[in-house]
């Protein structure tokens, strides 16, 4: 079975700073990864998605991640942070061929500072 | 891109009633529809998955007769919570799978919350 390690659980930042959220899975077969963003009392928007090709891939909001297989790691990257970005973001993967039964992280709380 | 909407968007009910929670894809049909919950301050688990015109799939420790899931047409799937706790309090998330084939894309909806006193 698959899993998502986040071994951050809360991440302060200063304002336009930059910030790296990470993630770690693990699966004895080819995943899909994704990382979602929740704000305060909403449901799940894609940032942006891993499924094959290129292992940088850039997502909305200026944020990219990239995908080491040999280190089974999708970190999330932002090279410039803005209040706005507060929330919370959740790494996920998905195996291929499960119907898209997407396994989640436990989340990391990015909290920016003025 | 595609929408997927929940109805309500947060609910209160006493303890021992049943709640209904719909989700509906808007613009798209959806044959797979999942129902995760998610814990104050927690990850989401999903709780099942919901297929139009079969029974649903329930993941390990959910009890089916508690969580009921109807997935009665291409867009719409409802979780009723039957006899709700206060420990059944929680936000519950639909998502719709859209697609033909791999890989597919998941569209969440915006969550209810529900409060059981």
């Amino acid at each position: 079975a698959q899993s998502v390690t986040q071994l951050d659980s809360q991440v302060p930042v200063f304002e336009e700073a930059p910030v790296e959220l990470r993630c770690n899975y693990s699966s004895s077969v080819s995943v899909y990864l994704f990382w979602y963003v929740q704000y305060p009392n909403q449901g799940l928007q894609l940032l942006l998605k891993y499924l094959s090709g290129s292992t940088l891939v850039k997502g909305i909001n200026g944020f990219e991640a990239e995908f080491n297989k040999s280190q089974t790691s999708f970190h999330l990257r932002k090279p410039s942070v803005h209040i706005s970005d507060t929330a919370e973001y959740f790494c996920a993967v998905s195996r291929y061929s499960s119907a898209s039964k997407i396994i989640f992280g436990s989340g990391t709380r990015l909290s920016i500072r003025p | 891109g595609a929408v997927v909407s929940q109805h309500p968007s947060w609910v209160i009910c006493k303890s021992g009633t049943s709640v209904k929670i719909e989700c509906r894809s808007l613009d798209f049909q959806a044959t797979t529809m999942f129902w995760y919950r998610q814990f104050p301050k927690k990850s989401l688990m999903l709780m099942a998955t919901s297929n139009e015109g079969s029974k649903a799939t329930y993941e390990q420790g959910v009890e089916k007769d508690k969580f009921l899931i109807n997935h009665a047409s291409l867009t719409l799937s409802t979780l009723t919570v039957t006899s709700a706790h206060p420990e059944d309090s929680s936000f519950y998330i639909c998502s719709a799978l859209i697609g033909l084939a791999e890989p597919y894309e998941q569209y969440f909806g915006p969550g209810t919350r529900l409060t059981v006193t």
